[in-house]
């Protein structure tokens, strides 16, 4: 069935590390992923985005990797900063890409430590 | 300027009371959605319109009707509300129903006592 996961449900670490959160997806079908950032009492904002014909896309301190052959995706935060602290969703369309549905993953929880 | 913007932020009623959920989005986008967000923030896809046509009806029960007056309005009424409607329901838009992302509203927070 379709379902998207994350590997671990909170992950901890100091300010200025580098974080990575990664994501496991199980429809070989899906061709766009999303990671949302979504902190509290807010709705999710959008991060960065990757179609599958790359395996790799850079933002500003955000790099979001793909690996098609093991359905791994995994979000990379550079340089993480207090500001960062928050629930963090990737997500797939699942193949529907004429439908805009996105399934998404239970969430990490990123606490950064001063 | 708040993009997609949900009324009201936090709702609390009784069982069996019907309520609704009003959504406004100024980004002058096609396709709207309705996600329901469970107390472990599963988030999950509820409905979607395409310029006020239902496009995703993802096995929600008929007490949920979301009505599209135009495209850049979304309302989600719920009849004879449950205990397990309890949730934060967010209201989102995107351009176009194809892989682009999703703008999300700040979410209600529904109460059902």
């Amino acid at each position: 069935g379709e379902s998207v996961g994350l590997h671990l449900p909170t992950l901890s670490v100091q300010e200025g590390d580098n974080s990575i959160i990664n994501c496991a997806y199980s429809n070989s079908a899906s061709d766009y992923f999303i990671w949302y950032k979504q902190e509290s009492g807010k709705g999710p904002q959008f991060i960065i985005d990757i179609r599958s014909n790359m395996d790799k896309r850079q933002g500003q301190r955000v790099t979001v990797l793909l690996n098609k052959t093991v359905k791994h995706l995994s979000l990379q935060i550079a340089a993480t900063q207090p500001g960062d602290s928050a629930v963090y969703f990737c997500a797939e369309n699942s193949g529907s890409s004429n439908t805009g549905k996105l399934i998404f993953g239970q969430g990490t929880t990123l606490q950064v430590k001063p | 300027d708040t993009a997609v913007s949900q009324t009201p932020k936090y709702l609390v009623t009784q069982m069996g009371n019907d309520k609704s959920i009003k959504c406004e989005q100024n980004l002058g986008h096609d396709t709207m959605y309705w996600y329901k967000q469970d107390s472990k923030k599963f988030l999950k896809i509820m409905f979607s319109y395409n310029n006020k046509e239902l496009i995703i009806n993802e096995t929600v029960p008929n007490r949920f009707s979301p009505k599209s007056p135009d495209k850049a309005h979304l309302n989600l009424h719920i009849n004879s509300l449950e205990l397990g409607d309890s949730a934060v329901y967010f209201c989102a838009s995107s351009r176009m129903t194809g892989n682009t992302e999703a703008f999300f509203g700040q979410g209600t927070r529904l109460t059902v006592v």
